[in-house]
């Protein structure tokens, strides 16, 4: 049982425009940063974004990210087949002093 | 460019430990905090804790305290994460991950990530 709750699976088509949810407490989301991760099969995770909507260089703009009270989204738009991959979102939790993840979010492109 | 090359694969008998280590290149190995982060096959990611290679402080998640040791070696720039009493639970590929970025003191996001290490326990 994670302490970040997320959607097992998303899906959409070729051009859409697709959101990942991500619940938490006061304890993380609520009061520190998300950050949102995105891994490919058989590879390492890669930040998508940083400080709840900050896109590191080379992201593209299609991935967007929000906050808003204790609840976080990851949205995709302009969705392409290579987009297909796991989610995850991040935070810090100051209840257990450690950072924590949700689930994660498998995302297929049909 | 920031790389993060982690050691090979490792088979491990319960009950005894194992080290993985990551060598940093292409920044200050001590400006910027490494994570480390596992996951088990089909599973979602798992944080470990962090350590700041220039004080050798560290922060471990509660589940880990008392297993895990994380230490560094700055001649060299490589973080090392070791886990003690291994079990059949604790087969994962262990990523380490550096800070994107520091501010005032903290250290925020996992920014840079290494290849992983497999590491299987297995009587």
């Amino acid at each position: 049982q994670s302490v970040l709750t997320q959607p097992p699976s998303a899906s959409g088509t070729p051009g859409q425009r697709v959101t990942i949810s991500c619940s938490g407490s006061s304890s993380n989301i609520g009061s520190n940063d998300v950050s949102w991760y995105q891994q490919l099969p058989g590879t390492a995770p890669k930040l998508l974004i940083y400080s709840n909507d900050q896109r590191p260089s080379g992201v593209p703009d299609r991935f967007s990210g929000s906050k808003s009270g204790t609840s976080a989204s990851l949205a995709i738009s302009g969705l392409q087949s290579e987009d297909e991959a796991d989610y995850y979102c991040a935070a810090w939790d100051d209840s257990l002093n450690g950072r924590v993840f949700g689930g994660g979010t498998k995302l297929t492109v049909l | 460019q920031v790389q993060l090359v982690q050691s090979g694969a490792e088979v491990k008998k319960p009950g005894a430990s194992v080290k993985v280590s990551c060598k940093a290149s292409g920044y200050t190995f001590t400006s910027y905090n490494i994570n480390w982060v596992r996951q088990a096959t089909g599973q979602g990611l798992e944080w470990m804790g962090w350590m700041n290679p220039n004080s050798g402080n560290t922060g471990y998640a509660q589940k880990f305290q008392g297993r895990v040791t994380m230490t560094r070696n700055t001649s060299i720039s490589t973080a090392y994460m070791e886990l003690s009493s291994l079990r059949s639970e604790d087969t994962a590929v262990y990523y380490c991950a550096r800070s994107l970025y520091c501010s005032g003191g903290a250290c925020y996001s996992m920014g840079y990530w290494g290849q992983g290490t497999l590491v299987t326990v297995s009587s």
